[in-house]
Order: structure tokens, then C-alpha cells, then sequence
């Protein structure tokens, strides 16, 4: 499976700035998914998008996509300490439910 | 969202031993489940794809007979790596999906293998 880029790589904010987090890909999708995971913990699912939405909200979190630029970014307004933790973008080809993985972005909120 | 449990979450195994890792879904029947491996500050690259009642699927690249792949019912899948070597040391998840269009994958917790 192809993996997915992430840029950046890392990034420290202050508290209540804004994050923003760019994943790009290259195949076809059926849907584009924001995971966050904490050091040596499991994933948790952020939010979802499909391929025929461009943009979707939940909470403090925005996710666009752009399929005809094979990108899609996660934005996570008023940042706060607790979000410290490493995300990741994964996505599924069409006609496929395996997951390909960024390679994350980890971000340090300090506060 | 569903829980899927993961077990154990810390492992410390010889060389040469055989370690069992289960995947269970607690709340939802899982049709599907996928183990991947994450190397330290890396992320996850899928090691196979397993259907209730059928053989594996592994990726290229991810032996059959050393990391074997059970997924006898619907709610649990297990992930056995045999002969296990240091170099096999990482941290392993599962995830699980049940049936239908767009149904996400939910993460088990993950295991920290160490082989010493």
C-alpha cells in the first residue's frame, strides 16, 4: 500500500494558536480519515470525510479535502495543551476498506 | 464510537518464544480486521487484512507462517508472532470495521512487544 505524506513533520504551537496539518496522497479515494494518537497509546478516530465533501467540522477541528489536488488538511482551532500528541491521515482506495497511513504530524502544544 | 480491546497491552518475551496478541470487538461484530505494525516514531504500515472464516491477507513483505493471523468469530482475531527475535520488538494494533458502506475502522490500544 502506498503511504500518504504529511507535512510538517512536527510542530510546536503555543496554547490558543491555531494547527494546521496537510496530508496529500496519491491514489484515488473512497474517504479520507484524521486519526490522533498519543505516545505509545492506540488511535483515535477524529473525523471522516468522503470523497464528494470538501470540507467538514467537528468541534474545533476543520477538515478540507481537494481530490483534485490529492490533498486534504486538518485545522484545529484554539489549541490547547491536552491536543499535544501526534495525527495521522488515512485514507481508502476506491472499492477498498484497508486504510493507508501518513506518516503523521506530531504537535506539542505548549502551554 | 465502538470499542475494540486489545490484549495485552505490554509484552516481554525471550527469543525464541511465541507470543499471542488478541483483537476483540466488544460492542459490534467485526467482519473485518487489520493488524499493523508501528516502528518508534514511524507509523503504521498495515501487516494484513483478515475476514471472519478466512485465511489472512498479508502485505507484501509480512511472513505468513512467522505472524499468524486467526479470525475464527466475529468478535475476536489474534495475531500470534512465532520464534519471536529482538528485531520483531514494536508496537502492534488492531483494528476492526463491521459490515456495510463507509463503516470506519475502530483501533484497539495497541501492544509493545519487546523481544530480549
Amino acid at each position: 500500500s502506498q503511504q500518504g505524506e504529511e507535512d510538517p513533520q512536527a510542530l510546536s504551537i503555543q496554547e490558543g494558536e491555531n494547527a494546521t496539518m496537510n496530508c496529500s496522497y496519491k491514489t484515488s479515494i473512497n474517504n479520507l480519515q484524521w486519526y490522533r494518537q498519543n505516545s505509545g497509546r492506540g488511535l483515535v478516530h477524529l473525523i471522516l470525510i468522503r470523497s464528494n465533501e470538501r470540507e467538514k467540522h467537528s468541534g474545533r477541528l476543520r477538515v478540507t479535502l481537494d481530490t483534485s489536488k490529492k490533498s486534504s488538511s486538518l485545522l484545529i482551532t484554539a489549541s490547547r495543551a491536552a491536543d499535544t500528541a501526534s495525527y495521522f491521515c488515512a485514507f481508502s482506495g476506491a472499492g477498498s476498506y484497508q486504510l493507508t497511513f501518513g506518516k503523521g504530524t506530531k504537535l506539542s502544544v505548549i502551554p | 464510537g465502538a470499542v475494540v480491546s486489545q490484549h495485552p497491552s505490554r509484552v516481554i518475551c525471550k527469543s525464541g518464544t511465541s507470543v499471542k496478541i488478541e483483537c476483540r470487538s466488544l460492542d459490534f461484530q467485526a467482519t473485518t480486521m487489520f493488524w499493523y505494525r508501528q516502528f518508534p516514531k514511524q507509523s503504521l504500515m498495515l501487516m494484513a487484512t483478515s475476514n471472519e472464516g478466512s485465511k489472512a491477507t498479508y502485505e507484501q513483505g509480512v511472513e505468513k507462517d512467522k505472524f499468524l493471523i486467526n479470525h475464527a468469530s466475529l468478535t475476536l482475531s489474534t495475531l500470534t508472532v512465532t520464534s519471536a527475535h529482538p528485531e520483531d520488538s514494536s508496537f502492534y494494533i488492531c483494528s476492526a470495521r463491521g459490515s456495510g458502506g463507509h463503516t470506519e475502522a475502530f483501533f484497539g490500544q495497541g501492544t509493545r512487544l519487546t523481544v530480549v
